[in-house]
């Protein structure tokens, strides 16, 4: 089946490090893979997205790389700010041809400190 | 912009009423989805609907039912409320082949 595991959190950093946030997936065909963002009290916004295998996904200063060989889709950032605190979701859309079906993982939550 | 808007926030009712969240979009998506989060699940799809009057189930739909009368509207029913649907509810529409665009969510709470 379809699945999408991402690492626990939450992940605590000081503004200005670097973060990752670790995705992997299983999935039959060729998904597209997606970052999602939740600001605190707000719903999900698409980050970033990556269609087939070696893509990389940009937005913000994320970037995030389709890597079919090990089946990630790893989210990183070279300094964090505090306004980067949220939950992040990880998610696929499975290639079937048919409904439009997102998966996504558990999220991880991020904490920026100044 | 696409604006996904959810009628509530925040929602508080009883076990056993009869409870709906509304949902509209604005930009004449085709599909458009509900999924309830909870902390350490994600997000899991309850039903979707790519056309009017059509509808399909997705991973948890018991407890629920749907109703798209309207192309920009999806209405989420809670037939007979129970403490274990006390979620956040989030809305999405999507064109094509186009990323999904979500609602700020309703945080629903049944005593």
């Amino acid at each position: 089946g379809n699945s999408v595991t991402q690492m626990e959190g939450p992940v605590t950093l000081s503004e200005e490090a670097f973060l990752t946030i670790n995705c992997t997936y299983t999935a039959t065909g060729y998904p597209s893979l997606f970052w999602y963002v939740q600001y605190p009290g707000e719903g999900l916004q698409l980050l970033l997205k990556a269609t087939k295998a070696d893509d990389k996904g940009s937005n913000k200063g994320f970037e995030a790389t389709y890597r079919k060989e090990t089946t990630s889709f790893h989210l990183e950032k070279g300094s964090v700010q505090v306004s980067d605190s949220a939950v992040y979701f990880c998610a696929l859309t499975p290639f079937s041809g048919g409904y439009n079906k997102l998966i996504f993982g558990a999220g991880t939550r991020l904490a920026v400190h100044p | 912009d696409v604006k996904v808007t959810q009628s509530s926030r925040y929602l508080v009712k009883r076990t056993g009423e009869k409870v709906f969240l509304e949902c509209v979009q604005d930009m004449d998506h085709e599909n458009m989805f509900w999924y309830r989060q909870d902390p350490g699940l994600g997000l899991r799809l309850i039903y979707f609907s790519y056309d009017v009057k059509m509808k399909e189930k997705g991973d948890i739909p018991e407890g629920y039912s749907v109703s798209r009368e309207k192309k920009e509207r999806f209405s989420l029913i809670l037939e007979s409320a129970s403490t274990n649907q006390t979620s956040m509810y989030l809305c999405a529409s999507r064109q094509g082949n186009q990323p999904q665009h979500f609602g700020d969510g309703t945080r629903l709470s049944i005593l």
